[in-house]
């Protein structure tokens, strides 16, 4: 399967634990993005990636979010002191920015749902 | 922030109905307008791209139409089928910006 992978698929935490997800994007594409979706959203932009460069981050992201893609494939996305409102699902896309077509049709993984109890 | 609006919220049809449902986007610097299905427990998949104002993509049983001028595009699925059960989601991109925006989605159950 070459297509985008998230792991873990599930994540229940104890408020105030960190966790750390982690994306393996398309292996050509050379942009990353992550969303957050809670009940009843549609997902919402969080950060992005162009390679190894953190280019955008969304005001969602608070200091407790930290999102890295150190060589410019995976990246991971760290919440530190877990809060209840961080319940959601963490979806993971990627893009090539000079593929066919390249109107930044992004593919998604299959999430990571995080409960934190 | 921009406002992406899709109606129904959900939506139950019997199998071999035809439905439709509407995104709403604002109409000005519009860039791309992505549809993806997202089916429980799997990735979300795109569906179509639609860049043109009139724009009219089809996939199968599916399809859609743009209005860039309006700021509206119709998700049309014809003859319903259980495995269409699913959220469908749209997404909007302004000129100039990478991220897109996504609206909170239509949830569409096909009864057999």
């Amino acid at each position: 399967d070459t297509g985008v992978s998230q792991d873990p698929r599930h994540k229940i935490t104890k408020r105030g634990q960190n966790v750390t997800f982690r994306c393996d994007p398309i292996s050509e594409h050379n942009r990353l993005y992550w969303y957050r979706q809670t009940l009843g959203q549609g997902p919402e932009f969080l950060t992005y990636f162009q390679n190894e460069a953190q280019l955008e981050k969304s005001r969602l992201l608070s200091d407790r979010f930290s999102a890295e893609r150190p060589k410019g494939s995976f990246s991971t996305l760290e919440i530190q002191r877990t809060e209840q409102g961080d319940s959601a699902m963490y979806l993971c896309a990627s893009s090539n920015i000079r593929g066919p077509g390249s109107y930044n049709e992004q593919f998604f993984g299959p999430g990571t749902r995080l409960t934190v109890l | 922030i921009l406002n992406v609006e899709q109606s129904p919220q959900s939506l139950h049809v019997q199998e071999g109905d035809s439905t439709n449902f509407t995104c709403s986007f604002p109409s000005s610097n519009f860039y791309a307008l992505h549809w993806y299905r997202w089916e429980t427990a799997k990735s979300p998949e795109a569906l179509f791209v639609m860049t043109l104002n009139g724009d009219e993509k089809k996939k199968g049983r599916i399809s859609a139409t743009l209005n860039t001028k309006e700021g509206y595009s119709y998700l049309y699925i014809k003859g319903s089928q259980p495995e269409d059960s699913a959220t469908y989601l749209c997404a909007f991109r302004s000129g100039g910006y990478q991220k897109v925006t996504f609206g909170t989605g239509t949830k569409l159950q096909v009864i057999p």
